[in-house]
């Protein structure tokens, strides 16, 4: 079955720089990448996903790349802000699969 | 108008109780799921449901049951609670997973 490995575990980012989170998958039939944000005590939300026919995507700050010949997938937030503090989960998701994945989450700090 | 929606948010108990988790969904979704997110805030599923059918059942004990009785509602009963089942549940329901989950927000379990 799919394993997605996430790193780091924690991060800490001055205010104003960028962070990158960084995900493998194992199964090559993945085709769907969701990224979620989690802030404290709240529910999971998606905050941008990407498909395996695209190599990039951006929604303002946040872009997300992917390289399906390494399996490996990232997400960048530039120009961080003390908001972007929580736990982001990458996941993964096989073409008709019916469950989605996730890594084991990232805590980002942002530091003022 | 909440999406998906869970009940209750927390719940107490003593070990050996049984107790239940009730969700609810409005986005005419076919898919739902509980998840159990532990204290090192890892996702882990548990069931899947699609259109009333169960079609994810992972390695979890027989004291957790499911019941969806209809595609827009999925409840979770707990027999014989003990101090490891102490966790958030989250139910999610999607129409494909390649559209990603919507969340609800989640019940505090806490067995004491």
């Amino acid at each position: 079955g799919e394993n997605v490995e996430q790193h780091p575990s924690t991060l800490s980012v001055q205010e104003g720089d960028s962070a990158v989170i960084k995900c493998t998958y194992s199964d090559s039939a993945s085709n769907y990448f969701p990224w979620y944000k989690q802030e404290l005590g709240k529910r999971p939300q998606l905050i941008i996903d990407i498909r395996s026919n695209v190599g990039e995507k951006k929604d303002q700050r946040i872009a997300v790349t992917l390289n399906k010949t390494a399996k490996h997938f990232s997400l960048h937030i530039t120009e961080t802000q003390p908001e972007d503090s929580a736990v982001y989960f990458c996941a993964a998701s096989p073409l008709g699969g019916d469950k989605i994945i996730f890594g084991k989450g990232t805590r980002l700090h942002i530091l003022p | 108008d909440t999406a998906v929606s869970q009940t209750p948010k927390y719940l107490v108990t003593q070990m050996g109780n049984d107790k239940s988790i009730k969700c609810e969904q409005n986005l005419g979704h076919d898919t739902m799921y509980w998840y159990k997110q532990d204290s090192k805030k890892f996702l882990k599923i548990m069931f899947s449901y699609n259109n009333k059918e169960l079609i994810i059942n992972e390695t979890v004990p027989n004291r957790f049951s499911p019941k969806s009785p209809d595609k827009a509602h999925l409840n979770l009963h707990i027999n014989s609670l003990e101090l490891g089942d102490s966790a958030v549940y989250f139910c999610a329901s999607s129409q494909f997973t390649d559209y990603g989950y919507t969340f609800g927000s989640g019940t505090r379990l806490t067995v004491v």
